[in-house]
């Protein structure tokens, strides 16, 4: 498949579980980016990685979220301990290089706390 | 202030009007500038890059004014497919892009 894959697509957690979100780059991208948008505004960047490795963390909130790419594999968004505050939908974006221009998205998660 | 700010709308307009969106950045250092096109609950699609000298791809045409630090977008010949909200997207140097809220197209028969 061409495009960038996202699972779930639709994810419903109650407060204080564990969600994952799962991204799956297009064929020849190593370069992973993830973004979040709260109802009624834009995307905010929260993470830059390559295979392996975190290359920018800047916009990730300090607590309970985590993202990893392994070698194998697709990338993983891992929240802990859920509030309602988290519920948004999640895009994953990839590309070709690392120098950020060129980000194909793929169709989101959206996530709801309950 | 925010780094990239656009009118949210919604711009109603009929079919065949044209309508211009305006978008401004804070950063001066910012190099890379796009226009990126939501629909509603999907994820955003790239519509076109913006440069200095000007850009038309069809119907659009996206303009940069890096002394005032604005961009702009002008739709001509509105089309019922057009509806969407379009984001005003500033590349923030190093890899990451930055977002604007979006302005709310709606364009009606």
């Amino acid at each position: 498949n061409a495009d960038v894959m996202q699972n779930p697509r639709h994810l419903v957690r109650r407060r204080g579980q564990e969600a994952r979100l799962r991204c799956s780059p297009m064929k020849g991208h190593s370069h992973v980016y993830w973004y979040r948008q709260l109802p009624e505004e834009g995307l905010k960047f929260m993470v830059y990685l390559q295979k392996e490795n975190i290359i920018d963390e800047s916009g990730m909130p300090k607590e309970r979220f985590s993202a990893e790419f392994p070698k194998e594999g697709p990338s993983i968004l891992r929240i802990q301990q859920v509030v309602r505050g988290d519920s948004a939908a999640y895009f994953c974006a990839s590309s070709p290089t690392g120098t950020g221009y060129e980000q194909y998205f793929g169709p989101g998660t959206r996530l709801t706390v309950t | 202030r925010k780094e990239v700010e656009q009118d949210p709308g919604p711009f109603n307009v009929p079919e065949g009007a044209t309508v211009a969106f305006n978008c401004t950045y804070s950063n001066s250092a910012s190099q890379s500038f796009f226009w990126y096109r939501q629909d509603c609950r999907k994820e955003p699609k790239l519509l076109m890059s913006v440069y200095s000298s000007g850009n038309e791809d069809g119907r659009f045409t996206a303009q940069l004014n890096r002394a005032s630090q604005y961009i702009s977008l002008l739709i001509r010949d509105s089309k019922l497919s057009d509806s969407a909200t379009y984001l005003c997207v500033v590349h923030g140097g190093g890899d990451k892009l930055i977002f604007g809220t979006g302005t709310r197209l709606q364009v009606f028969p």
